[in-house]
């Protein structure tokens, strides 16, 4: 079974804060996700990856940057958090369409509690 | 932008009946998916429906997909305690990218 694991499952900052999060899979899968879910809202894509050192930006990435230097490990990054940040963060992984074809799942972890106070 | 939409947002049942949930969308889709998310936790993938197929069956879990009305129906049969949780659709649109509908809320009371 394809894991995906998130550093934390709560954390707390204060704003202006720098804050990293960290999501690794174990399944070799090319396509990596950060989302967050809010209540009303869903979940909304804020950055996805397709490959090692690539980035595309989703529908919501002001005020976050991402990082992925290895295939496994894809990083969130909020360099000054405010208040607004304040949401559950999820990752999530797929195979890519060239080995996997267009109808890949997504893998998710369990997800990270953030509280900006 | 999220494109489906789901309906009901809440839904609470007895034990043992049939639960249904529908999903509406706008655009033209390669596959529709179903999650499930029980409380704190992350999604878990169901199933997936290509575009060219109308039903699918796995275990409890019916899907049915009618691309000219642009919707989809998820059905549980038989419901269990354990089905509480909010469910999901999802569209793949032509690459990896999913976009999320806001969820059912469902809840099966005993």
């Amino acid at each position: 079974d394809v894991k995906v694991t998130q550093s934390s499952r709560y954390l707390v900052k204060r704003t202006g804060e720098k804050v990293f999060l960290e999501c690794v899979q174990d399944m070799d899968h090319e396509n990596m996700f950060w989302y967050r879910q809010d209540p009303g809202l869903g979940l909304r894509l804020i950055y996805f990856s397709y490959d090692v050192k690539m980035k595309e930006k989703g529908d919501i990435p002001e005020g976050y940057s991402v990082s992925r230097e290895k295939k496994e490990r894809f990083s969130l990054i909020l360099e000054s958090t405010s208040t607004n940040q304040t949401s559950m963060y999820l990752c999530a992984s797929s195979a890519n369409i060239r080995t996997g074809g267009f109808d890949q799942p997504q893998h998710f972890g369990d997800g990270t509690r953030l509280s900006i106070l | 932008s999220q494109q489906g939409e789901e309906d009901p947002q809440a839904l609470s049942i007895q034990e043992g009946e049939n639960a249904t949930m529908n999903c509406s969308y706008k655009t033209s889709i390669n596959n529709l998916q179903w999650y499930r998310q029980n409380s704190g936790r992350g999604l878990v993938h169901l199933i997936l429906i290509r575009s060219n197929e109308r039903e699918k069956h796995s275990g409890r879990l019916r899907v049915t997909l009618d691309t000219s009305k642009k919707s989809s129906s998820l059905l549980i049969t038989a419901s269990r305690a354990a089905d509480t949780a909010s469910y999901f659709c999802a569209t793949g649109q032509g690459a990896q990218k999913l976009v999320f509908g806001q969820g059912t809320r469902l809840t099966i009371n005993p």
